[in-house]
């Protein structure tokens, strides 16, 4: 198993353009969520699903979306990046019904809006 | 909504030394509590979790966590700190297996050797 495989690892953007963050898992996790982490700040959820066609937002949802149309695939759009979005993105997954819900982190993308 | 805190953005321990990571929780009823590792150059990584039952929970690397009710605390004990345990370590709290999950702002550990 592959497990959360996120792409790009490394993106530069220029304030304005749009993109979007890749997060797909092999382990037919129900629960699929989006991170950033910004130094000081801990973990930030930006958005959420518990399932295909299930999407909710989190701490910090403005400037992003989402869209969960397969069990597989989780991406996160910026749609006009901002130098405030400079980050890590982390995404993350789960397995609820187990009621173990322990998240399986993918190992990251650092963005840098200029 | 349910939020974490964790007091302490830095600490620094000798190694050998006893460790405790403090974690406060807002949320009315009894939730799903994490603690997460973060190790330079690495990916975060489940410690322990507690969601019922007894209040010591023991988790990987010889860590352990007491849930507290009375306090709103989960924080996170190892009784002999290694060089290896320095590393970012962040508390998490959800309402339920379907819910968000809440991270806090991390602790920074630093370890002497």
């Amino acid at each position: 198993n592959a497990g959360v495989t996120q792409t790009p690892k490394f993106q530069v953007l220029k304030t304005g353009q749009s993109m979007t963050l890749q997060c797909a898992q092999d382990m037919n996790h129900e629960y699929m969520s989006w991170y950033r982490q910004d130094p000081g700040m801990g973990l930030r959820l930006i958005h959420y699903s518990v399932g295909a066609g299930i999407t909710d937002q989190g701490e910090v949802p403005n400037g992003y979306n989402v869209s969960r149309s397969t069990t597989e695939d989780f991406p996160l759009r910026l749609l006009s990046a901002a130098p405030s979005q400079t980050s890590v993105y982390f995404c993350a997954s789960s397995y609820p019904r187990t009621g173990a819900n322990v998240l399986t982190f993918g190992a990251g993308s650092r963005l840098t809006v200029l | 909504a349910q939020s974490v805190t964790q007091p302490d953005i830095h600490i620094t321990v000798s190694e050998g030394a006893s460790l405790e990571l403090r974690c406060n929780y807002s949320y009315g009823a009894t939730p799903y509590l994490f603690w997460y590792v973060q190790s330079p150059g690495q990916g975060l990584q489940l410690l322990l979790k507690y969601f019922s039952g007894d209040t010591l929970v023991q988790g990987i690397k010889g860590f352990e966590a007491e849930f507290k009710r009375s306090q709103s605390s989960f924080n996170l004990r190892k009784p002999s700190v290694h060089w290896s345990d320095a590393a970012e370590y962040f508390c998490a709290v959800q309402k339920t297996s379907y819910d968000k999950v809440i991270f806090g702002p991390g602790t920074s550990l630093s370890v002497i050797p």
